[in-house]
């Protein structure tokens, strides 16, 4: 079945530090790609998307190019901040339909 | 827009009473509306899909019988965790597509409920 895999947490950066959370996941077709995050007691949000190969979704600083030959959708931004520490997860959906969520990954930024 | 409002935000009750969770979508209709449950720094497991006007769909090792949904319109579906015990504490979370069908819609999630049972 299709499936997400989520690079290992936690992450824990300086403030101002690059931003790499690697994301690959196994599909049958193209799905959509998202990124959702949540903050400590709190429900997810979507941060940004990607609906087909090549395409790059973006918000807030961060960054994530949907790759169809690695089957790939890191997240990346380039100088965090405090406020950005939160769970990050990667998810697929073929036609909104049955999304398929990654284990998430925990960011702790460290003043 | 697409915003997902879930009721109440955390809950405390006595082993043996049940809880009810709501989920409304405030801004747009939405046909079908996803329940998931979040263990402390794990992942979301689906438990179950909430059809308007249909009965809900429940993922396996979902006892539909304790977890009972109803959605009765295209903007509220209700989780009702009937007598509640110690291990069904957990954090619940509601979500709902915004665009029907279209293959980018993303979900939109309520900012959960925490149920805790004594």
């Amino acid at each position: 079945g299709d499936s997400v895999t989520q690079m290992e947490g936690p992450v824990t950066l300086s403030e101002e530090a690059f931003l790499t959370i690697n994301c690959t996941y196994t599909a049958t077709g193209y799905p959509s790609l998202f990124w959702y995050v949540q903050y400590p007691g709190e429900g997810l949000q979507l941060l940004l998307k990607a609906t087909k190969a090549d395409d790059k979704g973006s918000n807030k600083g961060f960054e994530a190019t949907y790759r169809k030959e690695t089957t790939s959708f890191h997240l990346e931004k380039g100088s965090v901040q405090v406020s950005d520490s939160a769970v990050y997860f990667c998810a697929l959906s073929f036609y909104g339909q049955n999304f398929v969520f990654g284990p998430g990954t925990r960011l702790s930024v460290l003043p | 827009g697409a915003v997902v409002s879930q009721h109440p935000s955390w809950v405390i009750c006595k082993s043996g009473t049940s809880v009810k969770i709501e989920c409304r979508s405030l801004d747009f209709q939405a046909t079908t509306m996803f329940w998931y449950r979040q263990f402390p720094k794990q992942s979301l497991m689906l438990m179950a899909t909430s059809n308007e006007g249909s009965k809900a769909t429940y993922e396996q090792g979902v006892e539909k019988d304790k977890f009972l949904i109803n959605h009765a319109s295209l903007t509220l579906s209700t989780l009702t965790v009937t007598s509640a015990h110690p291990e069904d504490s957990s954090f619940y979370i509601c979500s709902a597509r915004g665009e029907q069908g279209a293959n980018n819609s993303p979900l939109h999630f309520g900012n959960g409920t925490r149920l805790t049972v004594t």
